[in-house]
């Protein structure tokens, strides 16, 4: 079955420290692998997105995103975390060429930065 | 570049009346548009895919006769509740297809649409 799962339903860390975000995944097809994060009442904003080449992806805001394959993991990583952060983190799969590009989410991971 | 709109951002309705909300792509073409639902502290739930000329296609448990989907052009989809009753009431947002500069296919997303039916 295809499906992705973020362990971390909520998250708090203290600003200036490290983060990383945990997605797993499991998806029949190569998967293209996406972070978007949502701030309260707002839609989506795509963070970064792995579908090839260079599994350490960049994306904005200071994000970045490991591929590991054998791990089925596309962890998010921010060295330094900012209040700005806090909303809610989505990791989602899907494929273009397969599903007509249909997104499967996770559960989403709630941030919350300490003063 | 990228920018998809909804309209309205919010409404509030009485039971039995029916709602429409906008999809646009505000700088460029989406052949597929995506509606989906959300409810409070959970994840996006995809009730349907829109695609530009034909009929849309509803997710398993979706009610097409409810959930009227319309996408007429390549920058606009629509979502129409009908006789709509509390238990509609929810977060509403959207997504188009759109091709990014790396050569994928990408979803963005508009800013939602939070129905509160009365």
């Amino acid at each position: 079955a295809q499906s992705v799962t973020q362990p971390d339903i909520h998250i708090t860390v203290s600003e200036g420290a490290s983060l990383e975000l945990r997605c797993n995944y499991s998806y029949g097809a190569t998967p293209y692998l996406f972070w978007y994060v949502q701030s309260p009442g707002q839609g989506l904003q795509l963070l970064l997105k792995y579908f090839s080449g260079d599994t350490l992806v960049q994306g904005i805001k200071g994000f970045e995103a490991e591929f590991k394959r054998s791990q089925s993991s596309f962890n998010l990583r921010k060295p330094s975390v900012h209040w700005s952060d806090a909303a809610e983190y989505f990791c989602a799969v899907g494929n273009i060429y397969n599903q007509g590009g249909k997104l499967i989410f996770g559960q989403g991971t709630e941030l919350s930065v300490k003063p | 570049g990228a920018v998809v709109s909804q309209h309205p951002s919010w409404v509030i309705c009485k039971s039995g009346t029916s709602v429409k909300i906008e999809c646009r792509s505000l700088d460029f073409q989406a052949t597929t548009m995506f509606w989906y639902r959300q409810f409070p502290k959970q994840s996006l739930m995809l009730m349907a895919t829109s695609n530009e000329g034909s009929k849309a296609t509803y997710e398993q448990g979706v009610e097409k006769d409810k959930f009227l989907i319309n996408h007429a052009s390549l920058t606009l989809s629509t979502l129409t509740v009908t006789s709509a009753h509390p238990e509609d009431s929810s977060f509403y947002i959207c997504s188009a297809e759109g091709l990014a500069g790396d050569g994928v296919e990408t979803q963005y997303f508009g800013p939602g649409t939070r129905l509160l039916v009365l």
